[in-house]
């Protein structure tokens, strides 16, 4: 099993829905989390960090389950520049690093 | 504040040359970062540093060394560049390391022929 799994997409939705999509992690050690947004040909950057007691920016969820070892990322009213990769990222003590491969959303008019 | 710049955005280099990629933060940050990212292979750390003076290998070091002799710099060099080195080479730099952000540079698109 890879470390941190997602799934690769393509989503395809239509503007105004709401999109979720989850990530799994399987070293149990992993203590921070983060999803990050990659828009084609740039450089990842911080969408938001994933606390234990969930987190919420605007229009975006991200909640981590331990017992499961999953994070996800919930997308409301959906705009069209949400068009991204969307990239989780698990850390642990030891400075390991892993990101996963991303889901593509594509969000249509 | 620049945040993250990378030193070539862009080089096309022949099987053996070598080369140094150069990443500078202006951020005071401790940890610093190498990464490659290939399609359908995700962001995989190369090298990484924790501070100045000090470097550790991360997932796929082999063919790469660095170097971090000033807080703000990390270079990456290749010394006999493979075919396989053909990558997006993205550095990265945070205040610490596990729970805190990691801000990237741009990029460098590298083609080995």
């Amino acid at each position: 099993r890879k470390e941190v799994e997602q799934d690769p997409g393509p989503f395809n939705v239509p503007e105004g829905a709401t999109v979720a999509f989850n990530c799994t992690y399987s070293n149990s050690a992993s203590q921070s989390f983060f999803w990050y947004r990659q828009d084609c040909r740039k450089e990842p950057k911080l969408l938001m960090s994933v606390y234990s007691s969930g987190n919420e920016d605007g229009r975006f969820t991200a909640q981590l389950n331990r017992a499961s070892q999953y994070i996800s990322l919930l997308i409301r009213d959906s705009k069209l520049s949400d068009s991204a990769t969307y990239l989780c990222v698990a850390m642990n003590r030891d400075d390991k690093i892993i990101f996963g491969k991303g889901t593509r959303l594509h969000i249509l008019p | 504040n620049a945040g993250v710049t990378q030193t070539p955005k862009f080089r096309v280099l022949k099987t053996g040359q070598s080369m140094t990629l150069l990443c500078a933060q202006d951020m005071n940050h401790e940890y610093m970062y190498w990464y490659r990212q290939d399609p359908g292979m995700g962001l995989r750390l190369i090298h990484y540093s924790v501070g100045e003076g000090t470097t550790a290998k991360g997932e796929v070091p082999d063919g790469y060394n660095v170097s971090r002799l000033k807080k703000q710099n990390f270079l990456l060099g290749l010394e006999s560049a493979a075919p396989s080195q053909t990558s997006v080479y993205f550095c990265a730099s945070s205040l610490s390391g596990v729970g805190y952000e990691q801000y990237f540079g741009p990029g460098t698109r590298l083609t080995v022929t």
